[in-house]
């Protein structure tokens, strides 16, 4: 358990307003990141999170910002959500292994599966 | 951008066994690999380094060849337990591949 929660776990919204995902972490990492989940395209990356205040675009970005302003917290923001963006997301931290190579692996949260109508 | 996986789908009756394979266009340092179940998070299976050993979890290994960026996920003498849908994933920030779903029937 890599101390991961995701909030909500599920959302139905309508097209047009404004959704915000919430991801936290009690283990302090640095890199935090926001994936998209969707059938034949497995997870795509959306944007990501190197410290506080400190942010990059994934593959699929338009349409989502992200927010750091704590280390324990990674938001992602629909400005105005679409019906494509319909999907599961999942949040990820990156972490050491014990014992490991000296790089990253990602550990996932439960997901929020969104629905917008 | 993403790497590719094969095959898509694969089904296995208990006790046999499949190779699941991953290719990048881009040079890798490492490889990690998934698997996740159905209304699931994915969960990480192990990592893979450039110039490292073949690595093993249960009765799955995994080989990379990082001249030709390519790495195979090996599962032998499967179980139930092993049924989901595998990815491979590039260093972090990962790119993931769309995955392959593997199927234990008994």
């Amino acid at each position: 358990d890599a101390g991961i929660t995701q909030s909500p776990r599920h959302k139905v919204t309508e097209t047009g307003t404004p959704v915000t995902l919430r991801c936290h972490q009690t283990e302090n990492h640095r890199y935090m990141y926001w994936y998209r989940q969707d059938p034949g395209h497995g997870l795509r990356l959306i944007h990501y999170s190197y410290g506080v205040k400190d942010t990059d675009k994934g593959e699929v970005s338009d349409g989502y910002s992200v927010s750091r302003s704590k280390t324990e917290d990674f938001l992602l923001t629909l400005e105005s959500a679409t019906s494509s963006q319909t999907s599961v997301y999942f949040c990820a931290i990156g972490r050491r292994l014990a014992g490991g190579p000296s790089t990253d692996t990602q550990y996932f949260g439960p997901g929020t599966r969104l629905t917008v109508l | 951008q993403q790497p590719v996986q094969s095959p898509q789908a694969v089904i296995l009756r208990e006790g046999e066994d499949a190779v699941i394979n991953c290719s990048s266009s881009k040079a890798l340092y490492s490889v990690h690999w998934y698997r996740q179940k159905h209304g699931e998070a994915p969960v990480f299976l192990m990592i893979l380094l450039k110039g490292g050993e073949q690595k093993g979890h249960e009765k799955i290994s995994a080989s990379f060849n990082e001249k030709k960026q390519q790495s195979s996920l090996y599962l032998t003498a499967s179980q139930l337990s092993y049924s989901g849908t595998y990815f491979c994933g590039t260093d972090p920030p990962a790119r993931f591949g769309a995955g392959t779903r593997l199927t234990v029937k008994p």
